[in-house]
């Protein structure tokens, strides 16, 4: 159980056009969710955290404008990168604490690799 | 400001050659502590973490770590690696008053040759 996935996979776009990620929790209730932005060969930085039903609380230095996260439902929070350009391309990856399970253990989903040209 | 510090950050070992990976962390409070693995090409897993209660924490694939509070360390071993542990390892803590939010170290690549 705990099976975090994202969509899509990877995307490529032209500089200037939106770019809309999902992650969804697809075998339990998520109480949170989290999206991270990995730099090649570096660690998982936090972006934003949010909640379903409330705004998302974004970490220092994250525009708040141009990542816009949605969420939605229990199971599903979105993240979208606004007016994209090429240092937006990154790994974004997001994860899901288990609503059931009461404790801050993260399950992360398998990441979204953008390319913005 | 809170962090998490691996101190290697390639480690080259032969298969069947003890593992240990250094973990320390920055801050006053009480945290729990994770270790996470991502193998090549693959998300994100979580191999241990600590709470509370002992701090010799068993995780999955043989791995463990120990908890020393007053050297704020969460050190990763395994006494005997496979090839198949080739990965990059991720430490990370979650300060108890941060609402869950994890602070990952840098990570290390593990390389086992056969």
């Amino acid at each position: 159980g705990a099976v975090v996935s994202q969509h899509p996979s990877w995307v490529i776009c032209k500089s200037g056009t939106s770019v809309k990620i999902e992650c969804r929790s697809l075998d339990f209730q998520a109480t949170t969710m989290f999206w991270y932005r990995q730099f090649p060969k570096q660690s998982l930085m936090l972006m934003a955290t949010s909640n379903e039903g409330s705004k998302a609380t974004y970490e220092q230095g994250v525009e708040k404008d141009k990542f816009l996260i949605n969420h939605a439902s229990l199971t599903l929070s979105t993240l979208t990168v606004t007016s994209a350009h090429p240092e937006d391309s990154s790994f974004y990856i997001c994860s899901a604490t288990r609503l059931a399970e009461g404790t801050d253990t993260q399950y992360f989903g398998p990441g979204t690799r953008l390319t913005v040209l | 400001a809170q962090s998490v510090s691996q101190h290697n950050h390639h480690v080259i070992l032969s298969e069947a050659a003890s593992l240990e990976l250094g973990c320390n962390y920055s801050y006053g409070g009480t945290v729990n502590l994770f270790w996470y693995v991502q193998y090549p090409g693959q998300h994100l897993q979580l191999l241990l973490k600590y709470f509370s209660g002992d701090p010799l924490v068993k995780g999955i694939k043989g791995f463990e770590a120990e908890f020393i509070k007053s050297k704020f360390s969460f050190n990763l071993r395994k006494p005997s690696v496979q090839w198949s542990d080739t990965a990059e390892y991720f430490c990370a803590v979650t300060p108890m008053d941060s609402s869950y939010k994890l602070i990952f170290g840098s990570g290390t690549r593990l390389l086992v040759r056969p």
